[in-house]
């Protein structure tokens, strides 16, 4: 079955340490590979996306993201934490389907604690 | 762009109403998805439409699960009769094409309560 995971429930990291947030797939063909970012009582955002091209993607906010295809992973990363960085954080996978159509499944999702 | 916008923000009903989740996706876009987030269960795909066609419903839950979009402005997530076990968060998503390299973008979510 094709799918995302992200194997870690929540990370905790000092301000200003860099950060990593883990996602790994399992898709047949080439991957569509998403992150989004939810706050409290919020709807999801977008952040980055790794379509083809340069393994190294960078998103909103001074994310980045890095896609390794012998590790079928797509980690979140960002060079120096921020307290407001503090926020529940989703992987995603564009899935193709027959017909042509495609829908976009979401990992577990992880909690990123920044701490002062 | 006012985004994706849902309606009700809160909604409390009992147990064995009708409840009605709607929604309008950015102008436009013409696929839309409905979401469930809970936490236990995470963020599920319920269902999806393209061009206002529903393409995958294999998420709904059950037949008390109804999903339409009559035209490309507008679609609903119907419960009938509601559950307690439906409380959640149901968020829509639009995209602007089918394509797989496209980003979908959600609206604010209507958190529902069942008493």
């Amino acid at each position: 079955a094709q799918s995302v995971a992200q194997p870690e429930d929540q990370v905790n990291v000092a301000e200003g340490n860099p950060l990593t947030v883990k996602c790994t797939y399992s898709v047949s063909g080439n991957p569509y590979l998403f992150w989004y970012v939810q706050y409290p009582n919020r709807g999801l955002q977008f952040l980055l996306k790794y379509i083809t091209g340069d393994n190294l993607v960078k998103g909103s906010y001074g994310f980045e993201a890095e896609f390794n295809k012998s590790q079928t992973s797509f980690h979140l990363k960002k060079p120096s934490a921020l307290v407001s960085d503090s926020a529940l954080y989703f992987c995603a996978v564009r899935v193709a389907e027959v017909g042509g159509y495609n829908k976009l499944i979401f990992g577990a999702g992880t909690r990123l604690a920044v701490h002062p | 762009d006012a985004g994706v916008i849902q309606s009700p923000r809160h909604e409390v009903t009992e147990m064995g109403q009708e409840v009605t989740l709607r929604c309008k996706p950015i102008s436009g876009h013409n696929s839309l998805f409905w979401y469930r987030q809970t936490m236990m269960r995470g963020l599920e795909l319920l269902i999806y439409f393209n061009n206002n066609v529903p393409i995958d419903d294999s998420g709904m839950p059950e037949d008390r699960f109804s999903a339409k979009m009559p035209n490309a402005s507008f679609s609903t997530l119907k419960i009938q009769p509601s559950e307690p076990r439906d409380s959640a968060v149901y968020f829509c998503a639009s995209s602007l094409v089918p394509g797989r390299a496209s980003e979908a973008f959600f609206g604010q979510g209507t958190r529902l309560t069942v008493v």
